[in-house]
């Protein structure tokens, strides 16, 4: 059974530092990593999606890298702003067994950038 | 172009009462999930349909969870006897799918806030 963790649960640095949010997967077995991000009270937004043959993607500040064999994946923030405080989700796309084509997310990662 | 909807964006209902909570995905899409968001639980698959093929209903929690999916757009996830636990924010995605799998990139509805007094 595909088990998905962040780390770290919760962070908060001041505006215009650079983050790394961290997100590992037991099972290699998979299609893609989503990132996703969650505002309170609202639903999930897209950041950035990895398919299992690549190994990283880019937009704006966000890079988000892929490393499958060892079922890591981090998010990277630069320059971070208070408007960047939010709730980040890994997920992962599985591709075997009873889990083929569901997400499985790990628990989020709370941050919050103050200025 | 629109996105994912869901309906209603909030519920509340008595213990022992039905509920009908609706997604209309985007325009074009195949593929429909639904996920269920609680705390303590974190955000967990529900139910899958792809288009004409039988639905992966593996993620449901009891029997008195159930969903359709009509004419391969709408769908409605119906709960039965609702109990306090079933209380959470359930999310509706879509994704363009595929012949050969879900590869692609599952967009959220801004979920169906649940509560079960």
């Amino acid at each position: 059974k595909q088990e998905v963790t962040q780390i770290p649960a919760a962070l908060s640095v001041p505006e215009g530092e650079n983050l790394v949010l961290n997100c590992s997967f037991t099972d290699s077995a998979i299609y893609n990593l989503q990132w996703f991000r969650q505002d309170p009270g609202k639903g999930l937004t897209s950041l950035l999606l990895i398919q299992s043959s690549q190994r990283e993607q880019t937009s704006g500040r966000l890079n988000a890298s892929l490393d499958k064999s060892s079922g890591r994946s981090t998010l990277y923030i630069a320059a971070s702003q208070p408007g960047d405080s939010a709730t980040y989700l890994c997920a992962v796309l599985n591709a075997g067994g009873t889990s083929y084509g569901k997400l499985t997310f790990g628990q989020g990662t709370i941050l919050t950038v103050h200025p | 172009g629109a996105g994912v909807s869901q309906s209603p964006s909030n519920k509340v209902t008595e213990k022992g009462k039905d509920v009908e909570l609706r997604c209309d995905p985007i325009s074009g899409h195949t593929a429909l999930y639904w996920y269920r968001q609680s705390l303590g639980q974190g955000l967990e698959f529900l139910i899958y349909f792809q288009g004409n093929s039988a639905p992966d209903k593996s993620g449901l929690p009891s029997d008195r969870f159930s969903a359709e999916r009509t004419g391969g757009s709408v769908s409605t996830l119906t709960i039965q006897r609702t109990q306090q636990e079933d209380s959470a924010v359930y999310l509706c995605a879509s994704s363009p799918g595929s012949s050969g799998g879900p590869l692609v990139e599952q967009f959220f509805g801004p979920g169906t806030r649940l509560t079960v007094l």
